[in-house]
């Protein structure tokens, strides 16, 4: 049972503009969300997270915006940079409830265009 | 490095044998967890472990499967006899195990082979 689903398996931008990264989720005792950025042949690496109390969080480039009610959640790239081409997961858990662990998505390919 | 760490970072293994995963988690984090990322998959939760307290093992298979994070000492996942499905890349993450902050600091993975 996928609870996190990211539909776009891959994302091609050019140089310079803006990325956007798209996750649905269906439990809605979900309450913290991460994304997660993955080179090949290492771990995930943390980006940016959002509680379920707000509705946007910003951290320079990245920028990510939840919609309770549509049980959604987008990331931000501005501007993308060739180093950003990388596999992204979505994240979420339940966490207030003491249900720490995390549900992924199965990840978006984002190829970077010079 | 004060980050997760995990040996071996590769593994290879023939069918019916023990494979014995270490993973000691960022300094000061008493939360692990463990993951499993099959070939064109995102990763999957297995078990989340405190010191000497397996919290929830839901996404561990009944059989074969079993980890530990002692008092002292890294936490260990062990698969054992291993079949060629066991083949996937295991990854473990900490973290402080705080109400609204569950960010999970991830280690390089273990890639399993089975042959």
């Amino acid at each position: 049972d996928q609870q996190v689903k990211q539909n776009s398996p891959s994302l091609s931008v050019q140089e310079g503009r803006i990325s956007i990264l798209n996750c649905d989720y269906t439990n809605s005792m979900f309450d913290y969300f991460l994304w997660y950025k993955k080179y090949p042949a290492e771990g995930p690496t943390f980006l940016i997270s959002i509680s379920s109390i707000k509705d946007k969080n910003e951290d320079g480039r990245f920028t990510v915006f939840l919609n309770k009610s549509a049980k959604h959640l987008s990331l931000h790239i501005v501007p993308s940079q060739p180093g950003d081409s990388a596999v992204y997961f979505c994240a979420a858990s339940g966490s207030s409830r003491g249900d720490y662990k995390l549900s992924f998505g199965a990840g978006t390919t984002v190829t970077v265009r010079a | 490095n004060a980050g997760v760490m995990q040996n071996p970072r590769h593994l290879v293994r023939r069918r019916g044998q023990e494979a014995r995963l270490r993973c000691s988690p960022v300094k000061g984090h008493s939360h692990v967890y463990w993951y499993r990322q099959l070939p064109e998959e995102g990763l999957k939760f297995m078990v989340y472990l405190q010191k000497e307290n397996i919290i929830d093992e839901s996404g561990m298979p009944k059989e074969r499967f079993s980890a530990e994070f002692p008092k002292e000492g890294p936490s260990i996942l062990r698969i054992q006899q291993v079949v060629r499905g066991d083949s996937a890349a295991y990854f473990c993450a900490s973290s402080r195990g705080l109400a609204g902050d569950n960010e999970q600091f991830f280690g390089p993975g273990t890639r399993l082979t089975v042959l």
